[in-house]
């Protein structure tokens, strides 16, 4: 089955700074790469989506890049801020039906004022 | 605002009692979904109901019964719960169960056995 590996699994930033999420999968026939920010007791909540066929997409200050060679994505956060501080999950779903998505561990963003 | 409703948000059982979560979303969704989330880890897929039929079951131990009247509605059915079950349960949502439709969750239900 498909494997997601996340790192790091903390990261502490200064208000303003940029911070980077990085995900490597292990099955070249996943085609869809969600991220979810989890804030402390809050619901998981899809901030942004890329599929296989896009190598960049970018909403504001969060982009996310996926290398299909490397078989790995990533996610920018630009600018960041206090309210950007929360727990962030990657995940890979295989081109299939009856697929699901396999997430990362998860990342603990501290942006500090 | 979640468009997935879920209730109760917490809910505190013993190992002997009988309760169901329940999950709402009028988004016309097909696809439904349960998943367990333990403290400071990612979710974890129990259930797929794809058009109101069960179509993915990941070894959930039978305590565990799910339900979908139709295709609004999700539940639960919680029965002889062991202590290890404490954890956020989570309903998401999709479009259908394709491989790149978004999924999107409520806000859970806290459950807590004694």
């Amino acid at each position: 089955g498909e494997n997601v590996e996340q790192h790091p699994s903390t990261l502490s930033v200064q208000e303003g700074d940029s911070a980077v999420i990085k995900c490597t999968y292990s099955d070249s026939a996943s085609n869809y790469f969600p991220w979810y920010k989890q804030e402390l007791g809050k619901r998981p909540q899809l901030i942004i989506d890329i599929r296989s066929n896009v190598g960049e997409k970018k909403d504001q200050r969060i982009a996310v890049t996926l290398n299909k060679t490397a078989k790995h994505f990533s996610l920018h956060i630009t600018e960041t801020q206090p309210e950007d501080s929360a727990v962030y999950f990657c995940a890979a779903r295989l081109d299939s039906g009856y697929s699901t998505l396999t997430f990362g561990k998860g990342t603990m963003l501290l942006v500090s004022p | 605002d979640t468009e997935v409703t879920q209730t109760p948000k917490h809910l505190v059982m013993g190992m002997t009692n009988k309760k169901s979560l329940k999950c709402e979303q009028h988004m016309g969704h097909r696809a439904m979904y349960w998943y367990k989330q333990k403290a400071k880890k990612p979710p974890e897929l129990m259930f797929v109901y794809s058009y109101e039929k069960l179509s993915i079951n990941e070894s959930v131990p039978s305590r565990f019964s799910p339900e979908c009247p139709n295709s609004s509605l999700l539940n639960l059915h919680l029965h002889a719960l062991q202590p290890e079950d404490s954890a956020l349960y989570l309903c998401a949502s999709s479009q259908d169960s394709g491989p790149n439709q978004p999924q999107h969750f409520g806000d859970g239900t806290r459950l807590s056995i004694l």
